[in-house]
């Protein structure tokens, strides 16, 4: 069975200051990766999107950028952290061949930006 | 304007009842469609996926899609307690090179014991 861990499960980080979360996916050979953002309450925005290692395809810009260094692994990082950047954070798979693949989420990283 | 509109954005049911869904697009390349359950703190789950018209059953879950008005809707029948949560319609195109997945505003379905 496929897990989906991510880390850290929640942060406080001080405005400027900068950022990694990470996720990693197990049990999945070449996995299509994913970042979304959600406000509290909130929906859920799509920020990256990686069909392979070493290729990241931003989706929106929040002054987030991402990589994927393995085929398992995908990072979320900025070196200078927004108040706007507060929220949840879900990495997510999905099968990489075919259309109308479901996407698969971790538990989330909280982050509040004081 | 947000391309998939979710509605109402709260509903409330005794336990026992049914709760009813609705979702909306706005964009007619997407043609699959899911239905996402979040918990409080915790990632949203797959409920189910629907791709063609009709009904697709899955135990107290029902989607329904019309394509010819993307309109997708969820009926949950006999509502636990543990049925409250944030419920999200997500929309795909059909198009596999496309890897964008777009989330409606929500839904809180909260059910009364």
């Amino acid at each position: 069975a496929q897990t989906i861990h991510q880390w850290p499960v929640a942060e406080i980080k001080a405005v400027g200051s900068p950022l990694s979360l990470g996720c990693t996916i197990k049990g999945k050979s070449s996995p299509n990766l994913y970042w979304y953002w959600q406000a509290t309450g909130g929906t859920l925005q799509q920020l990256f999107y990686s069909i392979t290692v070493g290729q990241v395809e931003s989706v929106v810009q929040l002054n987030l950028s991402a990589s994927r260094p393995k085929d398992d692994q995908f990072i979320l990082s900025t070196e200078k952290l927004l108040l706007s950047h507060s929220g949840f954070y879900l990495c997510a798979w999905s099968p990489i061949w075919g259309s109308g693949n479901t996407l698969y989420f971790g538990e989330g990283s909280r982050l509040i930006v004081v | 304007q947000q391309k998939v509109q979710q509605s109402p954005e709260s509903l409330s049911v005794p336990e026992g009842g049914m709760a009813s869904l609705n979702c909306t697009s706005s964009d007619r390349n997407f043609q699959y469609f899911w239905w996402y359950r979040q918990h409080s703190g915790e990632g949203p789950k797959a409920l189910m996926s629907i791709f063609s018209d009709g009904d697709k059953k899955e135990g107290r879950f029902t989607a329904h899609l019309n394509k010819a008005s993307l309109h997708v809707s969820l009926h949950i029948r006999d509502s636990q307690p543990s049925d409250s949560a944030l419920y999200f319609c997500a929309a795909s195109e059909l198009n596999t090179g496309n890897y964008k997945y777009v989330f409606g505003a929500g839904t809180r379905l909260k059910v009364i014991a």
